[in-house]
């Protein structure tokens, strides 16, 4: 069974600091991951695809990839309240067109 | 761009009646196409994947029977949750997959059968 895992959080940060979400992964043969971004009550949006090991790098995101780790993070730099969410981490099944989601973290950012 | 919508937003059913959710991507065309549910303050579950042009590939536990997919065109999905029930509540969403693999998803479809 191929297994994307987060940690649920809630994970509190004030607001302006650097919130951190992590994920690990199953399946060695994955090359696609994804962050998205669900509000309550809403559809998942999309926040950021990484493909290559190494640091990608859009607006205030940062996403990183190590793939000798089976492991994914995204960085928020200078959190808003309205940064207040679930985040989903999700990695493409190898040979499938599937997309494998975590159960997200919630981050709460606090004034 | 990428932009997928989901019709209706919000739907309330009498037990027993069928309903019809329309999926579409409105800038791109899609020959896959995903349908998930999600129940409160759970993780997204994949039902079913959309090829356009032929039969839907439904996950394990799935009623195939219950849950209609239909994929008629590159732009068009529809779900038909047919013969609904109270325990067929849910959010639905779809998403759309834009070559080679990024799922755009549309914003749901709240059901709720009385």
């Amino acid at each position: 069974q191929k297994e994307v895992e987060q940690n649920s959080g809630p994970l509190s940060v004030p607001e302006g600091a650097i919130a951190s979400l992590n994920c690990t992964y199953s399946d060695r043969g994955s090359q696609s991951f994804f962050w998205y971004r669900q509000y309550s009550g809403k559809s998942p949006e999309l926040i950021m695809s990484i493909y290559s090991n190494g640091d990608k790098e859009d607006g205030r995101f940062t996403a990183q990839l190590n793939k000798a780790s089976q492991y994914v993070s995204l960085l928020i730099r200078d959190s808003q309240p309205s940064d207040s969410a679930t985040y989903l981490c999700a990695v493409e099944e190898r040979d499938t067109d599937k997309l494998i989601f975590g159960t997200g973290t919630r981050l709460q950012v606090f004034p | 761009g990428a932009v997928v919508s989901q019709h209706p937003s919000r739907v309330i059913c009498k037990s027993g009646t069928s309903v019809k959710i329309e999926c579409r991507s409105l800038d791109f065309q899609a020959t896959t196409m995903f349908w998930y549910r999600q129940f409160p303050k759970q993780s997204l579950m994949l039902m079913a994947t959309s090829n356009e042009g032929s039969k839907a590939t439904y996950e394990q536990g799935v009623e195939k029977d219950k849950f209609l997919i239909n994929h008629a065109s590159l732009t068009l999905s529809t779900l038909t949750v047919t013969s609904a029930h109270p325990e067929d509540s849910s959010f639905y969403i779809c998403s759309a997959r834009l070559y080679p693999d990024t799922q755009y998803f549309g914003p749901g479809t709240r059901l709720t059968v009385l």
